[in-house]
């Protein structure tokens, strides 16, 4: 079956300005994960969504990023005002309720000018 | 907190070498463990995975042991090949339940 698309695969965009990133998980996952890759950090976690429960957006640098998931499927990753260091590869990653192996998208990267 | 560590890289090996990527982990409780592979050009993948102590996660050729007396969760391969060639990352999934925490990733090159 299809595994966990995102949109779009490349995104090169200017500092200051806002950019969204859509992640479209495994059909029936009903938790979804944001990370980032990035040569500086490595990969870390930043927001978990779980059905209809609040998502835990413990891992969210700043204020500037904020993520909803939209009827329990799509997710969009919203970042504001970009500065150049959220330059980043951001994957997508779904799961099963009652598994824990996360399947991962191939990742938007972010280029900010 | 959690945290996750690994080998630097990059490794090169040729082929049919015995490979081993080092791993250990500082964490509360008891994590589950991960090795996720990532090919050139490709997306994370799932390896293998050991969720308590003691089990062996075994995938592909490659093998790792949940040692929780060394912290470590070590990866093996026998005979490596070409194909293997890629970044690999530990990970463990601890009190959450659901956030991976990551190495920073081995690079691994296997030479004809």
């Amino acid at each position: 079956g299809a595994g966990v698309s995102q949109s779009p695969s490349n995104k090169v965009t200017e500092k200051g300005k806002d950019v969204e990133l859509r992640c479209d998980p495994i059909s029936g996952h009903t938790a979804l994960y944001w990370y980032r890759q990035s040569l500086g950090q490595g990969l870390e976690f930043l927001i978990y969504f779980q059905g209809n429960s609040a998502p835990d957006k413990s891992g969210l640098p700043s204020d500037r990023f904020s993520a909803e998931r939209t009827g329990g499927s799509v997710s969009t990753l919203t970042i504001q005002r970009t500065q150049q260091e959220d330059s980043a590869v951001y994957l997508c990653a779904s799961s099963s309720r009652t598994g824990n192996e996360q399947f991962f998208g191939p990742g938007t990267r972010l280029t900010v000018l | 907190g959690d945290s996750v560590t690994q080998m630097e890289g990059p490794v090169t090996l040729s082929e049919e070498a015995f490979l081993t990527i080092n791993c250990t982990y500082t964490a509360t409780g008891y994590p589950s463990l991960f090795w996720y592979v990532q090919y050139p050009g490709e997306g994370l993948q799932l390896l293998l995975k050991a969720t308590k102590a003691d089990d062996k996660g075994s995938n592909k050729g490659f093998e790792a042991t949940y040692r929780k007396e060394t912290t470590s969760f070590h990866l093996e391969k026998g005979s490596v090949q070409v194909s293997d060639s890629a970044v690999y990352f530990c990970a463990l999934m601890g009190g959450s339940g659901y956030a991976l925490n990551f190495g920073k990733g081995t690079s691994l090159l296997v030479t004809p």
